[in-house]
């Protein structure tokens, strides 16, 4: 069965911080992992990754896909409370499911 | 502007009655989603449709019905029989051509069941 693994599942850091955060996976047949930010309501993508060891930078967010080890890690640097929200990480494979981890509860205090 | 609108944003449902949530999209695209949220269990899936007039059981489709009879829409209705239907509801949907970018998801329906 497949299965996506995210820790830590909750962090509180205050404003300025760096924070690293992790998504592991099982999947047959792996094609892509994505990285999504929900606030409130409809989560939203930040990133798509497929290939092993290609970072991918959106202003202070990164992200880095590892296929042999089977995990990714999101990083935030230099955090601000508008980076508050759940960090949900999903596997896809050949079909068109993706599998949802229970996502990182990110809080940033002023 | 193209997107997935949910409806109703909130909704409560006595004991025993069957509700339907709304899904629709602009987007063109031919699957769509439907996903439920608890706390700490990030998104389960309920139900899945690839196709009009076809869907598939998802992880967790007890107690819930879905059609497909225009490549728009994707209601869900939730019976009597869903044991525990207090949660939150996403629908979401993808394009064959940017399947690897995952979904466009709605604004979400929370249900609470008085």
């Amino acid at each position: 069965e497949d299965k996506v693994v995210q820790s830590p599942l909750s962090l509180v850091v205050h404003e300025g911080d760096t924070v690293t955060l992790n998504c592991s996976y099982e999947v047959t047949n792996f094609r892509s992992l994505l990285w999504y930010k929900q606030e409130k309501k409809a989560p939203t993508f930040l990133f798509m990754l497929t290939s092993s060891g290609i970072e991918k930078k959106s202003g202070r967010l990164s992200s880095i896909l590892d296929k042999k080890e089977l995990f990714s890690i999101l990083n935030i640097t230099a955090t601000q409370t508008g980076d508050s929200a759940v960090y949900l990480c999903a596997v896809g494979d050949y079909g068109q499911n993706f599998v949802f981890g229970p996502g990182t509860r990110l809080s940033v205090l002023p | 502007d193209g997107g997935i609108t949910q409806s109703p944003k909130y909704l409560f449902r006595k004991e025993g009655q069957n509700v339907t949530l709304s899904c629709e999209q602009n987007l063109n695209h031919d699957a769509m989603y439907w996903y439920r949220q608890d706390p700490g269990q990030g998104l389960r899936l309920i139900y899945y449709s690839q196709i009009v007039n076809d869907f598939q059981k998802g992880d967790i489709a007890e107690g819930y019905s879905v059609s497909r009879e225009k490549k728009e829409s994707f209601p869900l209705t939730v019976t009597s029989a869903q044991k525990n239907p207090t949660a939150f509801y996403l629908c979401a949907s993808s394009s064959d051509l940017r399947v690897n970018y995952g979904y466009t998801f709605g604004s979400g329906t929370r249900l609470t069941v008085v």
